[in-house]
């Protein structure tokens, strides 16, 4: 079956930089996406691998691994506005976005 | 429009009973994508279409959920006899088009409740 799996629940400081995980099984695979998602709304995208790297967008990064079947989403310089869940999602040989459960960040001051 | 919108933005709605639930997506946007999430959980695919064809509908949960696309826009989900396992958040995305790299817009989701 398909599956990705992202830690449930990630916690950390105000100002620090944090790295959610994410491990994916999926038939075919086009690419690794980010979004955010804040309690009541809906998700809104944040980034696009489709090659190994890492791409860079203001404070945010998301990295790729394809040997690996493995990405991960970094936030820099936290701030209470990053608190929310966060999906990767694979986009597999039939154009179907497969989404984790979510990572759910939760920032302390 | 801005963006994608949905209507209702709450259903509630009795076992049994038939529900329809529209998605407009942002103009344009040939590709749409209907999803289902349930209270903490992730995305749940259940059609995606490319204009007026849905290529794929192996997301539907049941033979209950039907979902057509008119004009290469407008889009409606007909949920029948409702389950209260039904009950959840559904999201309307919409994209430039079906590739791998287009970002999907969301709108703000209907929320199914099924007493």
């Amino acid at each position: 079956g398909q599956s990705l799996e992202q830690p449930s629940e990630v916690t950390a400081v105000e100002g620090a930089i944090v790295q959610i995980n994410c491990t994916y099984q999926t038939s075919g695979f086009y690419g690794l996406s980010w979004y955010q998602q804040h309690d009541g709304g809906a998700p809104t995208f944040l980034s696009y691998n489709a090659l190994d790297g890492l791409e860079e967008t203001g404070r945010f990064s998301s990295f790729l691994s394809r040997s690996d079947s493995y990405g991960y989403l970094l936030l820099q310089e936290l701030q209470m506005k990053d608190s929310a869940s966060y999906f990767c999602a694979v986009m597999d040989s039939n154009y179907q976005l497969i989404w984790g459960a979510g990572t759910k960040l939760i920032i302390k001051p | 429009g801005a963006g994608v919108s949905q209507s209702p933005s709450n259903k509630v709605t009795e076992k049994g009973k038939d529900v329809e639930l529209r998605c407009d997506p942002i103009s344009g946007h040939t590709a749409l994508y209907w999803y289902r999430q349930s209270l903490g959980q992730g995305l749940e695919f259940l059609i995606y279409f490319q204009g007026n064809s849905a290529p794929d509908k192996s997301g539907l949960p049941s033979d209950r959920f039907s979902a057509e696309r008119t004009g290469g826009s407008v889009s409606t989900l007909t949920i029948q006899r409702t389950q209260q396992e039904d009950s959840a958040v559904y999201l309307c995305a919409s994209a430039l088009s079906g590739g791998p790299n287009n970002e999907q817009f969301f709108g703000p989701g209907t929320r199914l409740t099924v007493l």
